[in-house]
């Protein structure tokens, strides 16, 4: 069992590109989540989906965009890349949304927006 | 909203010592309270969780705290490891915030062998 994987591990991207992170995972969770980790800060939450076909903002939503067409796969989209967009950009699960539910993350992707 | 503060924000001691990181919260409605184990280059990973009907809670060399009145807890680490270097997240969840997470902003914990 894989667990979360993303996609791809690194990537430097010129300003005013579109790009989509890639993120799958194994365990027919029906709650994921994306968040951004950039120096000296916590977890930022972007966007989440608590089941399939359904998808929310969170605490910082500007400039992405994502969809849930099925459990396993929550791709993040960025349309225009802008230099405050480089971060560390972590992909998470879990079984249901709501407390007390376990989150388990995914190994990262590290964006450079130049 | 939630608003979740860490201290400290970098903590090192020696091996064998004990290590101790707080957090606080400020929504009284937040009812679950995971903490996170980041290493160097890897997703955080849960260590250990309190919920809010309990004061305490261990497994074997971590324990965490929670006091509701005063609206913190905190993470303590006994016996530290060389291992148990790492950066360490709290997190707040209220489900009147739909159940998602507030993070504080990390701890680098060094521990010197």
């Amino acid at each position: 069992i894989a667990g979360i994987t993303q996609a791809p591990t690194s990537q430097i991207l010129a300003a005013g590109r579109r790009m989509t992170l890639r993120c799958t995972q194994d365990m027919r969770h029906n709650a994921m989540y994306w968040y951004r980790q950039d120096l000296g800060l916590g977890l930022r939450l972007i966007h989440y989906s608590n089941t399939a076909g359904t998808t929310g903002k969170g605490e910082v939503p500007d400039g992405y965009s994502v969809s849930r067409a099925n459990t396993d796969d929550f791709p993040l989209t960025l349309a225009s890349a802008v230099p405050s967009q480089t971060s560390v950009y972590f992909c998470a699960s879990s079984a249901q949304a709501g407390e007390g539910e376990t989150q388990y993350f995914g190994p990262g992707t590290r964006l450079l927006v130049l | 909203g939630e608003n979740v503060e860490q201290h400290p924000s970098t903590l090192s001691v020696q091996e064998g010592d004990s290590a101790v990181i707080k957090c606080t919260y400020s929504d009284s409605a937040s009812n679950y309270f995971p903490w996170y184990k980041q290493e160097l280059g890897k997703g955080p990973q849960l260590i250990i969780d309190i919920r809010s009907n309990v004061g305490e809670k261990k497994d074997q060399r971590i324990a965490v705290t929670l006091n509701k009145t005063a609206k913190h807890f905190s993470l303590h680490i006994t016996e530290t490891q060389p291992e148990d270097s790492a950066v360490y997240f709290c997190a707040a969840i209220s489900n009147t915030n739909a159940g998602k997470s507030t993070f504080g902003d990390g701890t680098t914990l060094t521990v010197k062998p």
